[in-house]
């Protein structure tokens, strides 16, 4: 098994360019996440998702869309990119039962210039 | 709102030293606790969890037990190593139907072994 993967591992974006970063697991997890790490802040929730064709927002979703139209796969879009969106993405996932522990990608380092 | 407040880092020791990393948490009710590991270029490793009150999470040497009454989890490990160079987040986390056992995390504190 792969685990978590995610696409792309580095990107660089200009101001107002669009983007989407592609989270997939091999799991078959219910549960999926998109998380930001930034300095001196920890990891954010920015959107999850608690099946398949169901999203909802974190604690910091603004500027961000996310799809989840196939149970393996959830999709992290930025419209019109901003240098606040400088950081690094990660992706988890989990089954939906109690106790089960979130198993995270290796990221994606995004900078917008 | 739930937050969890961790030490302040980088935190430098040598091999074979005593490590405590300390972490306290804010919520209502009986969160799960855990430690996360992230090595450097990596993306982030259960290292141990605590479901309950006076339960000890372990593993690879590391220790943590759920305190109720001090709101603190507390990471500890006897002798580190170079290869426990990392960075390591507390954090919360619900599981409840309808919370979908959103993990609440601290600030990370980066722990520097030396030989």
């Amino acid at each position: 098994n792969a685990g978590v993967t995610q696409t792309p591992k580095f990107r660089v974006l200009k101001t107002g360019q669009s983007m989407t970063l592609l989270c997939a697991q091999d799991m078959n997890h219910e549960y999926m996440y998109w998380y930001r790490q930034d300095p001196g802040m920890g990891l954010r929730l920015i959107h999850y998702s608690v099946g398949e064709g169901t999203t909802a927002k974190g604690e910091v979703p603004d500027g961000y869309n996310v799809s989840r139209l196939k149970k393996q796969n959830f999709l992290l879009g930025l419209e019109s990119a901003a240098p606040s969106q400088t950081s690094v993405y990660f992706c988890a996932s989990r089954p939906s039962g109690l106790l089960y522990e979130q198993y995270f990608g290796p990221g994606t380092r995004l900078t917008v210039t | 709102g739930n937050s969890v407040t961790q030490m302040e880092g980088p935190v430098t020791l040598s091999e074979e030293a005593f490590l405590t990393i300390n972490c306290t948490y804010t919520a209502t009710g009986y969160p799960s606790l855990f430690w996360y590991v992230q090595y450097p270029g990596e993306g982030l490793q259960l290292l141990l969890k605590a479901t309950k009150a006076d339960d000890k999470g372990s593993n690879k040497g590391f220790e943590a037990t759920y305190r109720k009454e001090t709101t603190s989890f507390h990471l500890e490990k006897g002798s580190v190593q170079v290869s426990d160079s990392a960075v390591y987040f507390c954090a919360l986390s619900y599981h409840n139907t309808g919370t979908a056992s959103k993990l609440t995390f601290g600030t990370g504190t980066r722990l520097q072994v030396t030989l």
